[in-house]
C-alpha cells in the first residue's frame, strides 16, 4: 500500500520559477527520501532527510521535514526545463528490513522553457 | 555512483509465454534486491524482496508462482513473469541498496507488453 500522498499531482511552471512539492506519510519513519524519475526511466535518488533533521539542502534542492505533521516538502529553485520529471517521496518502514521503500503517489513536474 | 542495470529494456511477448528480466548490480554486491511494478502515471509498488541464497519475500497480493524470483549471485537477481497475460503489461524496476544505507540504486526499468 502507498505510504503517503503527494500534492500537487501535477505542476506546470516556467523556467526560472521555483517548484514546491509536498508529501505526507502515515507511519513513523527513520528517514524520508526524494527520488526523481524521467519518463520511462528508472529512479534517481535526490536527497535523504533523517527524522531528526528539519531541513536539508543539496544544490538547488531544499527539503523540509515536519515529523509532527508527518509531512515533507521538496523545493526546486530556479527551475530548468531539464527538471521536467516525476518526483516521488519514499520512506523505509521503521525498524524493518532496511532498504525496502514505500513510495508516495508522485508529482509530475513540467518546466516550460 | 553505483550502477544497476536491467535487461531487456523492453520486451513484447505473446500471451501465455514466460519472460525473464535480469537485474544486475555492476560495481557493488547486493545480498538484497527489490522488484517494483509501475503502471502508467502511477507510483511504484513493491512486489518482492529478492534475497541471495534464500527465498524471495513477496508482498501481500503478489502471486509468487506467477512472478518467480531467483537471486543467483551477489550481483544478479532475475524476475520471471510466467504465463504472461495482457494485465501483466507494466514497467518493472529493480533496485539494490548500496552499503548500509537506506538509499536505493534503481535500474532503468523494463517495459513489458503482453499481446
Amino acid at each position: 500500500s502507498q505510504q503517503g500522498e503527494e500534492d500537487p499531482q501535477a505542476l506546470s511552471i516556467q523556467e526560472g520559477e521555483n517548484a514546491t512539492m509536498n508529501c505526507s506519510y502515515k507511519t513513523s519513519i527513520n528517514n524520508l527520501q526524494w527520488y526523481r524519475q524521467n519518463s520511462g526511466r528508472g529512479l534517481v535518488h535526490l536527497i535523504l532527510i533523517r527524522s531528526n533533521e528539519r531541513e536539508k539542502h543539496s544544490g538547488r534542492l531544499r527539503v523540509t521535514l515536519d515529523t509532527s505533521k508527518k509531512s515533507s516538502s521538496l523545493l526546486i529553485t530556479a527551475s530548468r526545463a531539464a527538471d521536467t520529471a516525476s518526483y516521488f517521496c519514499a520512506t523505509p518502514p521503521g525498524g524493518t528490513s532496511y532498504g525496502k521503500l514505500t513510495f508516495g503517489q508522485g508529482t509530475i513536474l513540467t518546466v516550460h522553457p | 555512483g553505483a550502477v544497476v542495470s536491467q535487461h531487456p529494456s523492453r520486451v513484447i511477448c505473446k500471451s501465455g509465454t514466460s519472460v525473464k528480466i535480469e537485474c544486475r548490480s555492476l560495481d557493488f554486491q547486493a545480498t538484497t534486491m527489490f522488484w517494483y511494478r509501475q503502471f502508467p502515471k502511477q507510483s511504484l509498488m513493491l512486489m518482492a524482496t529478492s534475497n541471495e541464497g534464500s527465498k524471495a519475500t513477496y508482498e501481500q497480493g503478489v502471486e509468487k508462482d506467477k512472478f518467480l524470483i531467483n537471486h543467483a549471485s551477489l550481483t544478479l537477481s532475475t524476475l520471471t513473469v510466467t504465463s504472461a497475460h495482457p494485465e501483466d503489461s507494466s514497467f518493472y524496476i529493480c533496485s539494490a541498496p548500496s552499503g548500509f544505507t537506506d538509499t536505493q540504486y534503481f535500474g532503468p526499468g523494463t517495459r513489458l507488453t503482453v499481446l
